[in-house]
């Protein structure tokens, strides 16, 4: 049973435009968000957080937003870059414990 | 440099064969854990330990075993037991309590 579903494993955006990775969850208990980028071979790097007492967090050219009735997240890149190319990963945490990871989206940013 | 490091990179496995891959963290986190990610999958939680010397089972502990003798250090067994070795592993940390976890660079696992 997955918890937290990214449903495009892959997508792909021209660079400067806007790329908008989305996560859907089914616990309604979750009450934080994470979305973390990986590059191959490598470990994940956090990018950015929410609260669930908040709908929106921005870091730069990161936005994340959070919509509880519809338990969806997203992530946004303003504007997309070729560097920003590599797998998205979202997670949800219940109070602290446990972080629960989605499958994943490819991003591929073209020159 | 703080961080977490993992050991070694690439690692050849025979079948029949246990191998230890090796996290150490300077970071005085006080949680570690240990993450799977197989091919166009997420991350699968193995085992994690948020204090010395106790560790528990995450979502697919079959067939590896763990150690939390410092507080720098979770080695990671994978044991003969573990039907589907080969796998890319990540190592993690965190402060106790918060959400947010920090990843080494991940160890490859080969079965051959």
């Amino acid at each position: 049973d997955q918890q937290v579903k990214q449903n495009s494993p892959s997508l792909s955006v021209q660079e400067g435009r806007i790329s908008i990775l989305n996560c859907d969850y089914t616990n309604s208990m979750f009450d934080y968000f994470l979305w973390y980028k990986k590059y191959p071979a490598e470990g994940p790097t956090f990018l950015i957080s929410i609260s669930s007492i908040k709908d929106k967090n921005e870091d730069g050219r990161f936005t994340v937003f959070l919509n509880k009735s519809a338990k969806h997240l997203s992530l946004h890149i303003v504007p997309s870059q070729p560097g920003d190319s590599a797998v998205y990963f979202c997670a949800a945490s219940v109070a602290g414990n446990m972080l629960t990871f989605g499958g994943g989206t490819r991003l591929m940013v073209k020159p | 440099d703080g961080g977490i490091t993992q050991s070694p990179k690439y690692l050849f496995r025979k079948e029949g064969q246990n191998v230890t891959l090796s996290c150490e963290q300077n970071l005085n986190h006080d949680a570690m854990y240990w993450y799977r990610q197989d091919p166009g999958q997420g991350l699968r939680l193995i085992y994690y330990s948020q204090i010395v010397n106790d560790f528990q089972k995450g979502d697919i502990a079959e067939g590896y075993s763990v150690s939390r003798e410092k507080k720098e250090s979770f080695p990671l067994t994978v044991t003969s037991a573990q039907k589907n070795p080969t796998a890319f592993y990540l190592c993690a940390s965190s402060i106790a309590g918060v959400n947010t976890i920090y990843f080494g660079e991940g160890s490859w696992l080969t079965v051959v």
